[in-house]
């Protein structure tokens, strides 16, 4: 079974701080990591995934195979990056595609 | 382009009462699914599909119905409302693995 494990409900960092939200996950296969993000009162939506290797407002993320983990990070967070973030797992098995999240992380970045 | 639309926003029901959240998308994604969100507990898997015709079972199924007629739209039934299933319901669709969502649906059952 895919499970994905975010240990930190809440985060809260000062403007300019690095931030690092974790993401840790057990999966059989090869998995398809995936961070989304909902600011208030919006949808969620995707913020970056591991195999672009992309950098998005600002947001990393490494998978790294041998700890299982894909933690999210930014070296100077900014006030509108408060959010709720989840981390999200895919099978990817065939086009059935199933997406596990996590349980979120709600970041607080203040002024 | 509207990409995914879910209606009602708001609903309250009484505890037995049964109802349907709407899903419509217009982006041809063959995948949508059902989520429902509560505090601390993230998004939970209720329903999904593959396909027009198509449906499976999630992680948290039951008291809830769902059908695929078409490739636009995914109703989620409740049948017999509790106050357990008092949460926000998001809807998705999916193009590849990437995942698009509604505005969500806030229901509250009394």
């Amino acid at each position: 079974a895919q499970r994905v494990t975010q240990p930190e409900k809440l985060l809260s960092v000062f403007k300019g701080a690095p931030v690092e939200l974790k993401c840790n996950y057990s999966y059989s296969g090869s998995p398809e990591l995936f961070w989304y993000v909902q600011y208030s009162r919006q949808r969620l939506q995707l913020l970056l995934r591991h195999i672009s290797r992309e950098s998005i407002k600002g947001f990393t993320a490494d998978l790294n195979k041998g700890e299982t983990s894909f933690h999210l990070k930014k070296p100077f967070a900014q006030e509108e990056d408060s959010a709720m973030y989840y981390c999200a797992l895919s099978d990817g098995g065939g086009s059935n595609y199933k997406l596990t999240f996590g349980k979120g992380t709600l970041l607080t970045v203040n002024p | 382009n509207a990409g995914v639309t879910q209606t009602p926003k708001f609903q309250v029901l009484k505890t037995g009462q049964s109802m349907t959240l709407q899903c419509a998308q217009d982006m041809n994604h063959e995948y949508m699914s059902w989520y429902r969100q509560d505090p601390g507990m993230g998004l939970r898997l209720i329903h999904y599909s593959v396909g027009a015709g198509i449906t499976d079972q999630g992680e948290v199924p039951n008291g809830y119905n769902v059908s695929r007629s078409t490739t636009e739209d995914f109703p989620l039934r409740l049948l017999s409302a509790a106050p357990s299933q008092t949460s926000v319901y998001f809807c998705a669709s999916r193009r590849g693995t990437e995942a698009f969502f509604g505005q969500g649906t806030r229901l509250t059952v009394v």
